[in-house]
């Protein structure tokens, strides 16, 4: 039973254009929500995260927003360069837990020139 | 500068043969985390040490074991490989500070395979 949900397995975007990687998640329990980038043969890098006592955050070209009554998530990239070419994981953190994340299976995102 | 290191990169193992697979961190986290990647499905957990204390996920297999001898070091031990462990195992460490999140940071993995 998937708790984190991203239902496009792939994105193409044109370089310049906005880039938005949607996430759904089911449990009410997560507070803390984190997008993760991964290019082959390399793990997860840390992108951005948001609390869900807010509803937006922000960091350069990366924004995150908050829907927690719809129990969703998007992270918007503006402008979308060919670098961000990589695969996005949305991940969740459960309140209570130790840090320990609940992934989605990611959105592989292509931005070409 | 690396900061998570796992080591081998690629692993094979015979059916059956133990195999432990290892990860250091030059981060000084207080926790690390194990997590099972296969083909096309999201990295899940099986466990985390919280400083030495050891946290196992509820459905990690038996046949999965871990040590942290010190802060910089731990271990994913696999005591008889099946065919069904065949997968990517990525390490992580995050500084939790009174229960305040911080965000993970992922070691590039270790590919099992099991023949």
């Amino acid at each position: 039973d998937q708790q984190v949900k991203q239902n496009s397995p792939s994105l193409s975007v044109q370089e310049g254009r906005i880039s938005i990687l949607n996430c759904d998640y089911t449990n009410s329990m997560f507070d803390y929500f984190l997008w993760y980038k991964k290019y082959p043969a390399e793990g997860p890098t840390f992108l951005i995260s948001i609390s869900s006592i807010k509803d937006k955050n922000e960091d350069g070209r990366f924004t995150v927003f908050l829907n927690k009554s719809a129990k969703h998530l998007s992270l918007h990239i503006v402008p979308s360069q060919p670098g961000d070419s990589a695969v996005y994981s949305c991940a969740a953190v459960r309140r209570g837990s130790q840090g320990n994340l609940i992934f989605g299976k990611g959105t592989k995102l292509s931005v070409k020139p | 500068d690396a900061m998570v290191i796992q080591n081998p990169r690629y692993q094979v193992t015979q059916f059956g043969k133990p195999v432990t697979l290892s990860c250091s961190q030059t981060l000084n986290h207080n926790v690390m985390y194990w997590y099972q990647q296969k083909s096309s499905q999201a990295p899940k957990l099986l466990f985390h040490y919280y400083d030495k204390d050891f946290n196992n996920e509820a459905d990690t297999p038996d046949n999965f074991q871990s040590r942290r001898p010190n802060t910089s070091f731990c271990f994913l031990d696999i005591r008889s490989p099946g065919l069904g462990d065949a997968a990517m195992y990525l390490c992580a460490t995050s500084r939790i500070d009174r229960g305040e999140y911080n965000e993970q940071f992922f070691g590039p993995g270790t590919r099992l395979t099991v023949l």
